[in-house]
């Protein structure tokens, strides 16, 4: 298995410009989550999906947009790039407990808006 | 704001010491978890305590519950370069399904 995995690695978008970030896992997982990691911020949640079909809003939603493709990829999207979005992104999923929703993350975007 | 708040924000000991991170959380939870993130990677999943348990155990990490103080604390021991990371805590609120996760402890082994 591969995992979570995320594409591309590295990003470098102008002021306005948009772009997809894509997430997959291979692992049935139900849950899945996009995440921003910007320095002493710890991690702070952008959207989750927490079945196919459905997604939710998470701490700091404003000026992205997901999408649940299928129960495999979740992908996250940037309309129109602003310096404040340079961050590190990451994707994580969570397997079908109930009660524990530990995450399994994947090696993140990092991207930087010029 | 932030649910967790990690203590200290960095930690620095000989290789060998035990090493000890404390995190506070807000609202009552489900579980709390830890993970660690080594430079320029994804986290990983570390241990992982329920509401009603005081204290788990895996190899050298050792964590504790404190629900009436609403705070967890991770001791690493007998440390090692290998350890040299940053350690996050993560609290499951009851009835969501999600995890907030603090601010992280930078903690860093030296040989």
């Amino acid at each position: 298995n591969a995992g979570v995995t995320q594409t591309p690695k590295f990003q470098v978008l102008k002021t306005g410009q948009s772009m997809t970030l894509q997430c997959a896992q291979d692992m049935n997982h139900n849950s899945m989550y996009w995440y921003r990691q910007d320095p002493g911020m710890g991690l702070r949640l952008i959207y989750y999906s927490a079945s196919e079909g459905t997604t939710d809003k998470g701490e700091v939603p404003n000026g992205y947009n997901v999408s649940r493709l299928n129960k495999r990829e979740f992908s996250l999207r940037l309309e129109s790039a602003a310096p404040s979005q340079t961050s590190v992104y990451f994707c994580a999923s969570t397997p079908p407990r109930r009660d524990a929703y530990e995450q399994y993350f994947g090696p993140g975007t990092r991207l930087t808006v010029t | 704001s932030q649910q967790g708040e990690e203590d200290p924000q960095a930690l620095s000991i000989q290789e060998g010491e035990n090493a000890t991170m404390n995190c506070s959380y807000k609202t009552s939870i489900n579980n709390l978890q830890w993970y660690r993130q080594n430079s320029g990677r994804g986290l990983v999943h570390l241990i992982l305590i329920r509401s009603n348990e005081r204290e788990k155990h895996s190899g050298r990490l050792r964590v504790t519950l404190d629900t009436s103080k609403k705070s967890s604390s991770l001791l690493i021991t007998a440390s090692r370069a290998a350890d040299t990371a940053s350690y996050f805590c993560a609290s499951r609120i009851q009835g969501a399904q999600k995890l907030v996760f603090g601010q992280g402890t930078r903690l860093t082994i030296n040989p």
